[in-house]
C-alpha cells in the first residue's frame, strides 16, 4: 500500500536560515504532491501544489522539488523568520474521483530568534 | 470566497455518551467533504468522505458515523464514545485541484 513519511518529526533552526523538510513517498506514482502548514490547535492550511511533471515550484519565500526517481519532495523556507513555526504536512492523492489525500505526520518546524 | 465552519470548537464528554459533530460549509456547491480525526503524536487519518447528499463513504471501521443531510452540512455521530475517540476532528472540502480545505476543528477529550 502508499506510504508516505516525513522522517523529521522536528526541525530547529535559527532565524534567517533556509528550513529543510523532506517528504518520501512509496508504492507509489502520484501525479501531484501538495504541502500543508497547520499552527496549534488550527485546521492544516494549502501552501503548494506541485505536479510530477513539475521539478521546482516558487511562492513568495517558499520553494518546492519533486523528484519522482527518488520519490522525494523537499520544502524549502528561505530567509526563516519565527512566524514560520509550525508543522509542515506534505500530503499525495490516493487515486480515483473522490480526492481522497494521504498525509504524511508532519515536521515541526521551530525558529529561534 | 468559501468559509468552512465547525462546532462545538471544544467538548469533554464521558465514555459511552453520544457525539454530534457539526461541518457546514459556504460558497460552494456540490463539494466532497471529508472528516478526519488526528490524535496526539500522530497524523491526519480519514475517517469518512462524501461525494454527494447521502452518499457517505467509511475509510476506517470504528463506532463513529457520519451522514450528509444537506449539500453542504457533514455530520460526524457517536451512539457510544470510547477513550479511545479522543482527538481533534478535522471537517475539510475539496476545491477541483484536489487541495483540501480545512475547518477550524473541534477537540474532544473523552473521559
Amino acid at each position: 500500500s502508499q506510504k508516505i513519511e516525513q522522517n523529521s518529526e522536528a526541525l530547529n533552526i535559527q532565524e534567517g536560515k533556509t528550513a529543510t523538510l523532506t517528504c518520501n513517498y512509496t508504492n507509489y506514482s502520484p501525479a501531484y504532491l501538495q504541502w500543508y502548514r497547520q499552527d496549534p490547535g488550527r485546521g492544516p492550511v494549502f501552501l503548494l501544489l506541485i505536479r510530477e511533471n513539475e521539478k521546482e515550484k516558487r511562492k513568495e519565500r517558499l520553494k518546492v522539488t519533486f523528484d519522482t526517481t527518488l520519490k522525494q519532495s523537499l520544502f524549502h523556507i528561505t530567509a526563516s523568520q519565527p512566524a514560520d513555526s509550525a508543522t509542515y504536512l506534505c500530503a499525495l492523492p490516493l487515486g480515483g474521483s473522490q480526492g481522497n489525500l494521504i498525509f504524511g505526520k508532519g515536521t515541526k518546524l521551530s525558529v529561534k530568534p | 470566497s468559501q468559509t468552512i465552519h465547525q462546532w462545538p470548537a471544544t467538548l469533554v464528554q464521558p465514555v459511552g455518551s453520544p457525539l454530534s459533530l457539526e461541518c457546514t460549509v459556504e460558497g460552494t456547491s456540490n463539494p466532497n467533504l471529508y472528516w478526519y480525526r488526528q490524535a496526539a503524536g500522530r497524523g491526519l487519518q480519514l475517517l469518512f468522505y462524501s461525494v454527494g447528499i447521502g452518499q457517505i463513504s467509511s475509510e476506517v471501521p470504528q463506532n463513529l458515523s457520519a451522514s450528509r443531510p444537506q449539500d453542504r452540512q457533514f455530520i460526524l455521530s457517536s451512539k457510544k464514545l470510547l477513550l479511545s475517540d479522543s482527538g481533534f476532528y478535522l471537517c475539510a472540502w475539496r476545491e477541483m485541484i484536489d487541495t483540501q480545505y480545512f475547518g477550524p476543528g473541534t477537540r474532544l477529550t473523552v473521559l
